[in-house]
């Protein structure tokens, strides 16, 4: 069963850091890309980056960018979200996602979000 | 990034069908292909319901299906039941960045 784990949130001031963490089970974690997807309470759901299956590219949505990292560590299957100068815009429920990918013999399927974890909020608030 | 425009609310009775928009403002076509369609009930995790625009996962029920006119995706939930009410959010990918739509509240009367 693919499980995902978030782990990290809590309250920041603004301008502070604060690192996130998802841990993932369950599934072969260095041939899936991942992602980070946000969600004010009482929001909608916003895209906020990805990273590929092996690490090496990664995108932001603009508000973010410069200001948070993704990154990854395929051999403790673990995604990562550094977020520095938090602004209280960025407080929302923080879910790791698994894109789903896989091929047929004539299509692939890919760019949709098989697999989420159950969020960690992010509060940031003087 | 280009929005995705869905209806603020759909309701329906027990047993109706109900349909949900998703509509594109930006004129780019090849990457609408990438639709897919999440259900999040309060509190809750989203859950894939559709992807490809209109391929459905396994364990998803058959009564959910999606399609695709244009620059507009619908998501159709037929046999309405109880369990169904919850957020429905479209999704899209383009130019490489993901979006999400502005999530419907689907109400069972």
């Amino acid at each position: 069963e693919v499980q995902l784990v978030e782990s990290g949130g809590g309250l920041v001031q603004p301008g502070g850091s604060l690192r996130l963490s998802c841990a993932a089970s369950g599934f072969t974690f260095r041939s899936y890309w991942m992602h980070w997807v946000r969600q004010v309470p009482g929001k909608g759901l916003v895209w906020v980056s990805r990273i590929n299956s092996d690490g090496s590219s990664t995108t932001y949505t603009d508000s973010v960018k410069g200001r948070f990292t993704i990154s990854r560590d395929n051999a403790k299957n673990t995604l990562d979200l550094q977020m520095n100068s938090l602004r209280a815009e960025d407080t929302a429920v923080y879910y790791c996602a698994r894109e789903g990918t896989y091929c047929t013999s004539t299509s692939c399927y890919e760019k949709y979000f098989e697999n989420w974890g159950q969020g960690t909020l992010v509060t940031v608030s003087s | 990034q280009s929005a995705l425009t869905q209806p603020a609310s759909v309701s329906g009775s027990p047993g109706q069908s109900i349909t949900i928009s998703c509509t594109r403002t930006s004129s780019d076509v090849g990457g609408y292909k990438f639709v897919s369609w999440y259900q999040q009930h309060p509190s809750k995790a989203p859950k894939l319901m559709i992807y490809h625009v209109s391929n459905r996962p396994s364990g998803v029920s058959n009564r959910f299906s999606g399609s695709k006119s244009g620059n507009t995706a619908s998501l159709t939930i037929s046999g309405l039941q109880a369990e169904d009410e919850a957020d429905y959010y479209c999704s899209s990918y383009t130019n490489g960045l993901h979006v999400f739509g502005t999530g419907t509240k689907v109400t069972v009367l």
